[in-house]
């Protein structure tokens, strides 16, 4: 199975700070990655898809970018409501895999 | 709106067995592919089967292989995993999620989970 990393695995940040969390693959997956965002008690909400587009709804203050095995999630501007964590899922493979997570943290 | 809804889960001992269902509300269920990942507390989500909009075709990641059953019922708008031969490690939060279509296998609607304890 294709592994995913994340870093960091935990983020303190402030309100509108720029902050970027990195996802690793195992293996060339192309640019079929996604990301999503999970508030506690909550399912996780697509974010992104494709590497870099955008899921209608989400802000523009979102953006991802990368192929091959290295992709980032990019906040331009942090707003209260984007504290939450943070999982890349890639799809090249039907193992689907997650990464363990980036929980994003209010400094 | 659109919205899956899952229910089932509860507490069930080491071996048992457990079935949980999805209904699907305000889109054509049977257009989608669908899924059901799960969760353990504090860790990342993991998917452990599919299932094509017809059910002629299913997957099971190997860590359910062989002891869970996925299907659906589009008449009814309802997915299902049957969970037999149940393990502790099996204990999460399952969710049923839907793909997004065409031949992007990502995830772009998840019910708000239903949580699975298994424990004697």
């Amino acid at each position: 199975d294709i592994q995913m990393t994340q870093s960091p695995s935990t983020l303190s940040a402030s309100v509108g700070d720029r902050v970027t969390i990195t996802c690793r693959a195992s293996r060339d997956i192309i640019r079929w990655l996604a990301w999503y965002q999970q508030k506690p008690g909550k399912a996780p909400k697509l974010l992104m898809y494709e590497a870099s587009k955008l899921e209608s709804g989400v802000p523009s203050r979102f953006s991802g970018s990368g192929s091959g095995t290295e992709f980032t999630l990019t906040i331009s501007s942090l707003q209260p409501d984007d504290f939450a964590t943070y999982y890349c899922q890639q799809y090249d493979s039907y193992s689907y895999t997650f990464g363990q997570g980036t929980k994003l943290e209010i400094k | 709106q659109v919205q899956l809804v899952e229910s089932g889960g509860g507490l069930v001992k080491p071996g048992g067995s457990l079935r949980l269902s999805c209904e699907a509300s305000a889109f054509t269920f049977s257009d989608f592919y669908m899924s059901w990942i799960r969760q353990a507390p504090g860790k990342g989500p993991e998917y452990i089967s599919f299932i094509s909009n017809s059910g002629d075709t299913t997957k099971y990641s190997a860590s359910v292989k062989g002891r869970f059953t996925i299907s659906r019922d589009n008449a009814k708008k309802s997915l299902y995993l049957q969970m037999d031969s149940l393990r502790p490690e099996d204990t999460a939060f399952y969710y049923c999620a839907r793909f997004y279509g065409g031949n992007s296998w990502f995830f772009d609607l998840w019910g708000r989970g239903t949580l699975v304890t298994v424990s004697s």
